[in-house]
């Protein structure tokens, strides 16, 4: 079936640095979204993308959908002790299916 | 605008028992999606309910089963818990807007364990 493969699956990295994470997969996908999930909290969207090739900025984050549709990546610049948490890639095929979620990455901030 | 609920927030069963988890979409959200979350498989998919109706299933027993009333509010019900139904159980609501480009958000979930 269809799957997410997300890395790297935990960082630690000093306060100040960028952060890059992907998603890849060997299905083609019309949706990417990326959540961010704090301990005991339901994710929360972060960025979506809905074509091929977009480059979507929030705030100091920064995500592409893949011109193969088969991947995505999140970065993070400048990371503070609050970018703590465990982001997740997700991935459908059309509206009328199911999201598929990556496993995570495990993302910790030292100051 | 209120974003998705979830009660309760935390729930203790015992193996053999029965639970419902119910779920409020944000205002005018159609469509409501719930997913299981553990530390070893994830975050997985269960079911999707758009008005009314089940759209999607996902790959779970059918003690895992599910509803949504007409105001899209929805339960979710597991019978006869196992000890590997502890879980965070999520919910998440969408617009289902015309056109593509759908983005679904996710309540704070409700952690059950089962003794």
């Amino acid at each position: 079936g269809q799957q997410l493969n997300q890395s790297p699956q935990s960082m630690f990295i000093q306060e100040g640095e960028d952060v890059s994470m992907n998603c890849t997969s060997s299905s083609i996908f019309n949706t990417w979204l990326w959540y961010k999930q704090d301990p005991g909290e339901g994710p929360v969207l972060l960025i979506a993308l809905y074509k091929a090739g977009e480059l979507t900025s929030n705030g100091r984050l920064t995500a592409q959908f893949g011109i193969t549709r088969k991947d995505s990546f999140l970065n993070i610049s400048a990371s503070i002790p609050s970018d703590v948490g465990i982001y997740f890639c997700a991935a459908r095929t059309t509206i009328r299916t199911a999201l598929i979620f990556g496993k995570g990455t495990t993302l910790s901030v030292s100051s | 605008k209120a974003g998705v609920t979830q009660t309760p927030r935390y729930l203790i069963k015992t193996r053999g028992q029965q639970v419902t988890l119910s779920c409020s979409p944000i205002s005018g959200h159609r469509s409501v999606s719930w997913y299981q979350q553990t530390p070893g498989q994830g975050l997985q998919f269960l079911f999707e309910y758009f008005s009314e109706t089940q759209r999607n299933k996902g790959n779970f027993p059918g003690r895992f089963s599910g509803r949504q009333f007409s105001n899209s509010r929805s339960e979710m019900n597991v019978s006869t818990l196992e000890l590997g139904d502890s879980a965070l159980y999520l919910c998440a609501s969408s617009k289902e807007a015309s056109g593509g480009g759908d983005t679904q958000y996710f309540g704070p979930g409700t952690r059950l364990t089962v003794l």
